[in-house]
């Protein structure tokens, strides 16, 4: 089942601080963000797995609550760019973990 | 290395025509997979490989193919394209990264335009 993120757009000035969620109705064990420019490929920005730690990437952090089964994803001091559109996946169940479902995106834009 | 590339970037076809998208990967990787992309719709997955010579269904299976004949290609076959097939289709590769489990690297994207 598709995850659900939220807000699905947000404008920001440089500088400013944003969170993306992303929750499931299924079990997680683990969540993955990525990052997509403009006409570009999505690229990994990094993987939460289960035991609530947060990651970083850059000014990009993360975290993630299994039992609440949903992650966030905290870009602090927003810079141009950071805009695109982040993407959070959810492997699936028994031993297809391989396999992710991607939320539909939350396009972020950052002004000068 | 070149990582994930696809080929064409960019296509349009006829309603009825045929076509092969092309992903190759050099990084040695056992999955593969491909996906299409739509406004709105996020990154929904075709069929996906474990290894050479397998392949399964993903989300949205209707009206492709695909074959892994190679470890490194995983070919993507549109035998009768329709006008809901224009999309962008992206191909990505994986391995396993035991307990932090799989990253995926993904191609650049072929546009593909059904008319």
């Amino acid at each position: 089942q598709q995850p659900v993120q939220s807000p699905q757009a947000v404008i920001l000035r440089e500088g400013e601080d944003a969170v993306i969620n992303c929750s499931s109705s299924k079990a997680l064990y683990s969540v993955h963000w990525y990052r997509q420019k403009h006409g570009e490929a999505p690229v990994f920005l990094m993987i939460l797995l289960k035991g609530g730690e947060q990651k970083g990437h850059e000014k990009i952090s993360a975290s993630f609550n299994e039992k609440k089964q949903q992650s966030s994803l905290y870009l602090t001091a927003s810079q141009l760019s950071y805009s695109g559109t982040y993407f959070c996946g959810t492997p699936g169940g028994g031993g297809s973990n391989y396999k992710l479902t991607f939320g539909k995106g939350t396009l972020l834009t950052v002004n000068p | 290395n070149a990582g994930v590339t696809q080929t064409p970037k960019f296509r349009v076809l006829k309603t009825g025509q045929s076509m092969t998208l092309l992903c190759a990967q050099d990084m040695n990787h056992e999955y593969m997979y491909w996906y299409r992309q739509d406004p709105g719709m996020g990154l929904r997955l075709i069929h996906y490989s474990v290894g050479e010579g397998t392949t399964a269904k993903g989300e949205v299976p209707d009206g492709y193919n695909v074959s892994r004949l190679k470890k490194q290609n995983f070919l993507l076959g549109l035998e009768s394209a329709a006008p809901s097939q224009t999309s962008v289709y992206f191909c990505a590769s994986s391995y396993d990264r035991g307990s932090k489990g799989h990253t995926q690297y993904f191609g650049p994207g072929t546009r593909l335009t059904v008319l």
